[in-house]
């Protein structure tokens, strides 16, 4: 059964804490995305990367860091420099036709709040 | 140029009735363009996607339609029923080396059906 899975669905952390959130996916899917998402708001890009071991900031990056070791996981940390981290972050992976990207295909998502 | 709109930002249609969502984008590199769901707390599904070499593409009751000149492309859920209250939104795709930036979500639509 393949897919994108995100764990854990629900995380809770306190105030100047690093949290890491998981992002797993067997589509053999060359590249992973992360995006946040604020009540009633649309997708944000918090960081991609097409290949492993490369990886480039999207528009909000700022607070956050990740790492692509292996093509299937691509881990982000929210840490405590993100000045406003309570959010829904979703991760999402494409795969390469033709030599390009054409659609990205989500996770269930994980709901960040921190207190 | 990579800005992808869309309108309007909230809809309430009754039961039965016809939904239609608009979205226009500005950079005529883009070239394919993605449809996706998201239910409350979930993650955005792929719902249907069209070239723009095809004016119009069915997929039960939703329905793209796409308009080259104008630059513009809408989804119409016919038959609206309230399992189709979710937020919607329009993607635009382009090819080329930086993927991060080579894809781009509308701010979305929050759909509610009456019964």
């Amino acid at each position: 059964d393949g897919g994108i899975t995100q764990s854990p669905k629900y995380l809770f952390r306190k105030e100047g804490q690093n949290v890491t959130l998981s992002c797993e996916q067997n589509l053999n899917h060359d590249a992973m995305y992360w995006y946040r998402q604020d009540p009633g708001q649309g997708l944000r890009l918090i960081y991609y990367s097409q290949i492993v071991n490369d990886f480039q900031k999207g528009d909000i990056a700022e607070g956050y860091s990740v790492s692509r070791e292996k093509k299937e996981s691509f881990p982000l940390t929210v840490t405590s420099a993100q000045k406003n981290p309570t959010a829904f972050y979703l991760c999402a992976s494409s795969y390469f036709r033709q030599g390009r990207s054409y659609e990205q295909y989500f996770g269930p998502g994980t709901r960040l709040t921190v207190t | 140029q990579q800005q992808v709109k869309q309108s309007p930002q909230s809809l309430i249609v009754q039961k039965g009735g016809i939904s239609i969502i608009n979205c226009a984008y500005e950079n005529t590199a883009f070239d394919y363009f993605p449809w996706y769901q998201q239910f409350p707390g979930k993650g955005p599904a792929l719902l249907i996607a069209i070239r723009p070499d095809v004016s119009e593409k069915k997929e039960g009751r939703f329905t793209i339609s796409f308009n080259k000149s104008a630059k513009q492309f809408s989804l119409h859920i016919m038959d609206s029923q309230p399992g189709d209250s979710a937020t919607y939104f329009c993607a635009a795709s382009m090819n080329g080396d930086n993927y991060g930036q080579n894809f781009v979500f509308g701010p979305g639509t929050r759909l509610s059906v009456l019964p």
